[in-house]
Formats: structure tokens, sequence, C-alpha cells
């Protein structure tokens, strides 16, 4: 049972544009979100993340929007960039005292940025 | 750099032997979680320690075990490796209260 799902393995952009990645969750106990990015061969990053009580949450060039109704995130990148370029992951975590490192992750969305 | 540190980064392994990965968290932080991914797929959360207890586990099998250490790093054990068990093993930290979960680089564990 997948209850993170990134449905697109793959988006492509050109430079200067807006990506959007996109996902969708099942389980109505989470209650935080995290964008994580991974580059081949080392560990996730942590980008952005969004609490349940917001439905927005803008970092710098990154912006994470949260629809609580529909069980959707969605993570946007303006503009977007080469170094851009990378596997990104949406994760989620479950309300609770002590789920502080329990996140269930997406497929992840590999977004490649063209010059 | 986000502080958390594993070892070893690379390492085969025999079917049926036993491994050993080791996280030191990020200064500061109390909770270690450990994930495996595997190529293609997004991590999966096996388990968590705070205060050097399981607290959570997700959908792995007992021979994977872990500990963690009064200054707050972890082992991550796995017993009777099979090929399946063939996998980038990830740790991370958080703090209690705190809301960003911070990974390190990872062991890529080969089982030949």
């Amino acid at each position: 049972d997948q209850q993170v799902k990134q449905n697109s393995p793959s988006l492509s952009v050109q430079e200067g544009r807006i990506s959007i990645l996109n996902c969708d969750y099942t389980n109505s106990m989470f209650d935080y979100f995290l964008w994580y990015k991974k580059y081949p061969a080392e560990g996730p990053t942590f980008l952005i993340s969004i609490s349940s009580i917001k439905d927005k949450n803008e970092d710098g060039r990154f912006t994470v929007f949260l629809n609580k109704s529909a069980k959707h995130l969605s993570l946007h990148i303006v503009p977007s960039q080469p170094g851009d370029s990378a596997v990104y992951f949406c994760a989620a975590r479950p309300s609770g005292g002590t789920s502080y490192g329990k996140l269930t992750f997406g497929q992840g969305t590999i977004l490649t940025v063209h010059p | 750099e986000t502080g958390v540190t594993q070892s070893p980064t690379h390492l085969i392994k025999t079917r049926g032997q036993q491994v050993t990965l080791r996280c030191s968290s990020q200064s500061g932080h109390n909770t270690v979680s450990w994930y495996q991914q595997a190529l293609g797929q997004g991590p999966q959360f096996i388990f968590q320690y705070y205060r050097e207890e399981e607290n959570g586990r997700g959908n792995f099998p007992p021979r994977f075990s872990g500990l963690q250490f009064p200054n707050y790093s972890s082992e991550l054990n796995v017993n009777a490796l099979e090929l399946d068990d063939s996998a980038l093993y990830l740790c991370a930290s958080s703090s209690t209260g705190g809301n960003t979960i911070y990974f390190g680089e990872g062991s890529w564990l080969t089982v030949v």
C-alpha cells in the first residue's frame, strides 16, 4: 500500500521556467510534509517542509503548497536552474509525540533542467 | 553538510553473512532513524531509536536490528544477509520536537 505517491517518474523543464512536482497521500494521520532532493551517490538533502495547519510555505525559489482536502501537495521551483537537476522525494510524517523520524517517502521524480 | 556521518560508505558481503553499519547523528539530535533505499525506489523506514530504545519499526524482519548509544550514535545490524538486502542504507537524525530530519550520505551494501 503506497501511502505517498509521486505519479510522475520524470519531469523535463527549460532553464528559467517553473518546475512543478506533485505528490499525493492517502493517510489522514500525516500532518507534516517534507521535500528532499537527492543526487546520485549522496544522501537526501532537505529542501522545504510544511505543516498541515498551513497551505503554503515559501523559501527562496522553492514553494510548497498543501491541499489537505485533496491530500495533495506540490513543490514549485521558480526559476528552475540546471543545478536543480536531481531526484526529488516527497515525504510525510504522522502526528504523534515521538514520530519525528518516521517518514514515508514517495517513489521520487527525476527533474531535468535543460540550459 | 548535515552533520550526520555514516560508515562504511561501501561494502560487499556474501549471502548469509552479517553486517554492521554505523551512524553518528547531528549534535543535539537524540532521535536516529534508519532507512533502506533500493534502486529506483524511495527510502523505506526500517526503525527509529529514541533514548537508546527502539521506538517504531517499519515492515522489516527481526534480522534487522539496531542500537543507539548514550552519545546518540547508532548501529544497524543485519543478520543472515539476502541478495535483496542490497541497497543504500540511510541514517537520519532529528531532535525532540524538531521538524527537520537530516540524512547522512548513506552506506551502499552489495550482497553477492
